[in-house]
């Protein structure tokens, strides 16, 4: 069975620093990993989805990484802002399961 | 364009109650998931659609969740004789290239059960 792992659990940095948020599964098997953002009381929104062939997606000041035969994927944000303050989640899609599998987050502060 | 919508967005109910939660996808999307957010357990996976077919039921804590989906696209779930331990936050997404698309989700129905 699928497990994913977040660290760190909780992250609080002053604006303008870049920052890495790591993700790491224990099945390589995957077809796809997907991070989200969840703000207090809402849904998720979908930042970034990486392809099992890929190595990383880029969108704006985001960028995610993923190295199968490790088990790991990175979220690196770029000059960050109060606004990204959420918290993140990843997210893997292994052939043996029809849902995604979550981490458990980490919740990002950024102190203006 | 519209997203996920839920409804209700909060539903309070007592313990033993049925309740019934609604998934409106995006429009043309054909796969639909379910899934749980709760304090102590995080988010799980409860159930997929392709179409109005669900493959595997096997997501669902137990018998007393139901949930269907007609015309491929409104989605209800259904707690039969809530508990305690039901209260959470129950997600809906939906995907428009099916199991290993990008996934979208809807805002969340609050359940408490008291």
């Amino acid at each position: 069975k699928q497990e994913v792992t977040q660290i760190p659990a909780a992250l609080s940095v002053p604006e303008g620093e870049n920052l890495v948020l790591n993700c790491s599964f224990t099945d390589s098997a995957i077809y796809n990993l997907q991070w989200f953002r969840q703000d207090p009381g809402k849904g998720l929104t979908s930042l970034l989805l990486i392809q099992s062939s890929q190595r990383e997606q880029t969108s704006g000041r985001l960028n995610a990484s993923l190295d199968k035969s490790s088990g790991r994927s990175t979220l690196y944000i770029a000059a960050s802002q109060p606004g990204d303050s959420a918290t993140y989640l990843c997210a893997s899609k292994g052939g043996g399961a029809d849902g995604l599998t979550f981490g458990k987050g980490t919740h990002l502060i950024i102190q203006p | 364009g519209a997203g996920v919508s839920q409804s209700p967005s909060n539903k309070v109910t007592e313990k033993g109650k049925d309740v019934e939660l609604r998934c409106d996808p995006i429009s043309g999307h054909t796969a639909l998931y379910w899934y749980r957010q709760s304090l102590g357990q995080g988010l799980e996976f409860l159930i997929y659609f392709q179409g109005n077919s669900a493959p595997d039921k096997s997501g669902l804590p137990s018998d007393r969740f139901s949930a269907e989906r007609t015309g491929g696209s409104v989605s209800t779930l259904t707690i039969q004789r809530t508990q305690q331990e039901d209260s959470a936050v129950y997600l809906c997404a939906s995907s428009l290239l099916g199991l290993n698309g990008v996934q979208y989700f809807g805002p969340g129905t609050r359940l408490t059960v008291t």
